[in-house]
């Protein structure tokens, strides 16, 4: 069973901090990670994805991959009371297969 | 350039009824996947077309089915309606060339079975 895990939250944070998201997956042949926003009542929304070791930089967004630890993360600079959503992390176990979604994780981002 | 859409917003359907919702993926994406979000619960993979073909299924009854036509858009039926299939459908389409694989989502369609 291909598994991808996140804390619930939910993640409180104050205005102006760094909010740090992490996710882990099982599937150590997984190849593309990704990550997105869903405001409540809301679709998923598309922040990063990410394919390669390393950071990947995208405005107040850093999404953190290491495939030997099974880690990805997402740091959020500067959070921002609008940045309050659930976070869903989603990866691709192997190329051609279908996404495979993280539970989410609830962030606050408290003024 | 147009997003995904779905229809209907909302769809309100009597528990033995059949469903019918759709989707029409951004211009140039070839795949087109179905997703089920109970409230408060995450996202359950449903089905998965790429160029008119199901390519995938995740852990549903058969009840639930599909199709994509020619045009790339596709159809999720849900046949003899159970109260548990209220939830939010989703709808995304991805491009799938080289390695390009992210999906991106429609609106939703709230399907309600009272």
């Amino acid at each position: 069973q291909k598994e991808v895990e996140q804390n619930s939250g939910p993640l409180s944070v104050p205005e102006g901090a760094i909010a740090s998201l992490n996710c882990t997956y099982s599937d150590r042949g997984s190849q593309s990670f990704f990550w997105y926003r869903q405001y409540s009542g809301k679709s998923p929304e598309l922040i990063m994805f990410i394919y390669s070791n390393g950071d990947k930089e995208d405005g107040r967004f850093t999404a953190q991959l290491n495939k030997a630890s099974q880690y990805v993360s997402l740091l959020i600079r500067d959070s921002q009371p609008s940045d309050s959503a659930t976070y869903l992390c989603a990866v691709i176990p192997n190329y051609g297969q279908n996404f495979v979604f993280g539970p989410g994780t609830r962030l606050s981002v408290l003024p | 350039e147009a997003g995904v859409t779905q229809s209907p917003t909302h769809l309100i359907k009597t528990r033995g009824q059949q469903a019918t919702l759709r989707c029409s993926p951004i211009s140039g994406h070839t795949s087109v996947y179905w997703y089920q979000q109970a409230l408060g619960l995450g996202l359950q993979f449903l089905l998965w077309y790429d160029e008119g073909e199901e390519r995938n299924r995740g852990n549903f009854p058969p009840r639930f089915s599909g199709r994509q036509f020619p045009n790339y858009s596709s159809e999720l039926n849900v046949n003899a309606l159970e109260l548990e299939d209220s939830a939010l459908y989703l709808c995304a389409s991805s491009p799938r060339l080289l390695s390009s694989y992210e999906q991106y989502f429609g609106p939703g369609t709230r399907l309600t079975v009272t």
